[in-house]
């Protein structure tokens, strides 16, 4: 069965730069979940989307943004990086908005700031 | 807000053993589901186990299966027959229903994990 693709799987950068995260949901799902997971914590929630609109926020930096497109996959676009968003961040999807259906993980990205 | 509380940093069990990890959460929302995900050393999250608040009977995939009792707001998991595979850090996690989720819209609250070590 298909998952939930992630690209990069790693990347690395240096301080100040900007980074983009790609997240192509299972086929027919409609709802896109961005978490970061630092080292030795557990997933903490960013954002989501639900048929291309903003459905919630969490403790998501100004710095960064995303969106979900047409054709559902969702970008995390993060700008002026610093160490500590050094992280492991997975984006997840799910079908009905998310509200019954359950949430698939795709694998990560690794984003390593220098 | 809901918190989801894992008091068990770590578990030892021997392969062919039985261990139980501990969750509980604080809510006062009545529609809510809970999961159990399986972090190994690979970082993917893999989903172990889902419940339904509304369903009373305890949910069951092959080896796992949960102890859910709504009124202590306790969600326990049981893994049997443990095999080396099963090493992982467990999460459990929260997520509101569709008749609570009006700030919340499906996203998950997990708690800090339990790191599972299976010794031959």
């Amino acid at each position: 069965a298909a998952g939930v693709i992630q690209s990069p799987r790693h990347l690395i950068k240096e301080k100040r730069e900007t980074a983009t995260l790609k997240c192509y949901p299972i086929p027919r799902h409609d709802t896109v979940y961005w978490y970061q997971q630092g080292p030795g914590q557990d997933p903490q929630f960013l954002i989501s989307f639900y048929e291309k609109m903003q459905s919630d926020k969490g403790s998501i930096p100004d710095r960064f943004s995303a969106q979900q497109f047409s054709d559902y996959h969702s970008e995390l676009n993060m700008s002026s990086l610093e160490l500590g968003d050094s992280a492991l961040y997975f984006c997840a999807s799910s079908s009905q908005g998310g509200l019954t259906d359950t949430q698939y993980f795709g694998p990560g990205t690794r984003l390593t700031v220098l | 807000a809901q918190t989801v509380t894992q008091s068990q940093p770590e578990m030892s069990v021997q392969e062919a053993e039985t261990v139980t990890l501990s969750c509980t959460y604080d809510t006062s929302e009545s529609d809510y589901y809970l999961f159990w995900y399986k972090q190994p050393p690979s970082r993917q999250m893999i989903l172990v186990i889902r419940q339904e608040a509304y369903k009373q009977q305890n949910a069951t995939e092959n080896r796992f299966s949960v102890n859910f009792q709504k009124a202590a707001k306790s969600f326990s998991l049981k893994i049997s027959d443990s095999q080396l595979g099963d090493a992982a850090m467990y999460f459990c996690a929260y997520r509101s229903g569709a008749e609570e989720a009006t700030d919340s819209w499906g996203k998950l609250q997990f708690g800090a994990g339990t790191q599972v070590v299976v010794t031959p």
